[in-house]
């Protein structure tokens, strides 16, 4: 079974600044899907980027960008130039190339300050 | 409407009594799927549909649960007997399969069992 790990339950970062959050995964497919989502304090999940394995090169969307290390089974996001809505409990996520479910990892909670 | 439904968006019942969470998915999405969030917890497959297509029950924790998607639109899911272990918040999410992984989450109905 696949598993997802973030070891990071709690960040912060002043705003303007750059935070990395980590998250490992432990799989033995060759091709697969991975995601991070944000959970804002309202509750509602949006997804923020997606990587697929098969694919070299890391995903970026606007100031968030990834990290993704294959051989480590490392998907790190980055956020560059942080702001205050950012603040969120951030979600790492694993979904096999032909499965029907995503895997989350517990969370961390990343918060901005001004 | 525009995003995914769910109500009711909180729910107290006492030990024992039954409940009902409604979802209202993306008009077109086929994929629907149900996940539990408990207090500083990542989220837990509970089930999915899509389509016409058999129900991955895999996820259900006990036999108390159940759920259904009827006209391969609206979904419920029902506890039966709640126990205080049940409390946690339910998500419903909806997606196109075309997308993979691209999961549309609604706010989540709230559950507190006393």
């Amino acid at each position: 079974a696949q598993t997802v790990t973030q070891s990071q339950p709690e960040m912060s970062v002043q705003e303007a600044e750059t935070v990395t959050l980590s998250c490992t995964y432990d799989t033995s497919e060759n091709n697969y899907y991975l995601f991070w989502y944000k959970q804002p304090p309202s509750r509602q999940m949006i997804l923020v980027i997606r990587q697929e394995a098969y694919k070299q090169q890391n995903a970026t969307e606007n100031r968030f960008s990834v990290n993704f290390q294959k051989a480590a089974k490392s998907f790190s996001l980055k956020i560059s130039d942080s702001q205050l809505g950012d603040t969120a409990m951030y979600f790492c996520a694993f979904m096999k190339e032909y499965g029907n479910k995503l895997v989350f990892g517990a969370g961390t909670i990343l918060r901005v300050k001004s | 409407g525009a995003g995914v439904s769910q109500s009711p968006s909180n729910k107290v019942t006492e030990k024992g009594k039954d409940v009902e969470l409604r979802c209202d998915p993306i008009s077109g999405h086929t994929a629907l799927y149900w996940y539990r969030q408990s207090l500083g917890q990542g989220l837990e497959f509970l089930i999915y549909f899509q389509g016409n297509s058999a129900p991955d029950k895999s996820g259900l924790p006990s036999d108390r649960f159940s759920a259904e998607r009827t006209g391969g639109s609206v979904s419920t899911l029902t506890i039966q007997r709640t126990q205080q272990e049940d409390s946690a918040v339910y998500l419903c999410a909806s997606s196109l399969v075309s997308v993979r992984g691209e999961l549309f989450f609604g706010e989540g109905s709230r559950l507190t069992v006393l």
